[in-house]
């Protein structure tokens, strides 16, 4: 069964701290890892997508990918409370089609003034 | 306006009944997908399409039914509603046709079974 699992939280965090999500994966052969925002109501939205172990840096989000560990985590820096939102980790199968994304149950950040 | 719209945005129905939510792009993207979001379980897939008259299913198929006639329609039908489908629905389309692409979704459907 594959699966990728968050921490469903909620997480809070103070404005202006660094808010740190974390998602794991069981599909060792999965090749591509997406993040998305929903915000309460809302549809998600994409915010960062990783493909290769190490770091990648948009703006205030860092996404780090470790294929050897199945494991891949969004970093919010110096967070606003219009980062509140839940936050889904997505991962591509390893088998079947590329298109078919798995996701998590999300993680819920509310980032307190 | 582009973009990606579902209808109805709320629906409340019977068991038994069934239910048509229907989906429509306007930018001619290949893949399109239905999603169902429910508290703990996230985002779980039930079928997709890779093109007008090709449709497959995704993880939570039963109950369902697609069809995909135009490019730009995807239509999703409960063929007989249980309250176990009480969910928000989402529809979705892909920017590309790899795995890179990003999905677009729409603003969802809230259904209720009575």
């Amino acid at each position: 069964q594959k699966e990728v699992e968050q921490n469903s939280g909620p997480l809070s965090v103070p404005e202006g701290a660094i808010a740190s999500l974390n998602c794991t994966y069981s599909d060792r052969g999965s090749q591509s890892f997406f993040w998305y925002r929903q915000y309460s109501g809302k549809s998600p939205e994409l915010i960062m997508f990783i493909y290769s172990n190490g770091d990648k840096e948009d703006g205030r989000f860092t996404a780090q990918l470790n294929k050897a560990s199945q494991y891949v985590s969004l970093l919010i820096r110096d967070s606003q409370p219009s980062d509140s939102a839940t936050y889904l980790c997505a991962v591509t199968p390893s088998s079947g089609s590329a298109r078919q994304l798995t996701f998590g149950s999300g993680t819920q950040l509310t980032v307190l003034p | 306006d582009a973009g990606i719209t579902q209808s109805p945005r709320y629906k409340i129905t019977e068991t038994g009944r069934q239910v048509t939510l229907m989906c429509h792009q306007t930018w001619s993207h290949s893949y399109m997908f239905w999603y169902r979001q429910d508290l703990g379980h996230g985002l779980r897939l039930i079928y997709y399409s890779a093109a007008a008259d090709i449709t497959d299913k995704g993880e939570v198929p039963d109950g369902y039914v697609v069809s995909r006639s135009k490019t730009e329609n995807f239509p999703l039908t409960l063929e007989s509603a249980t309250r176990s489908q009480t969910s928000v629905y989402f529809c979705a389309s892909l920017t590309s046709g790899g795995g890179t692409g990003e999905l677009f979704f729409g603003e969802g459907s809230r259904l209720t079974v009575l």
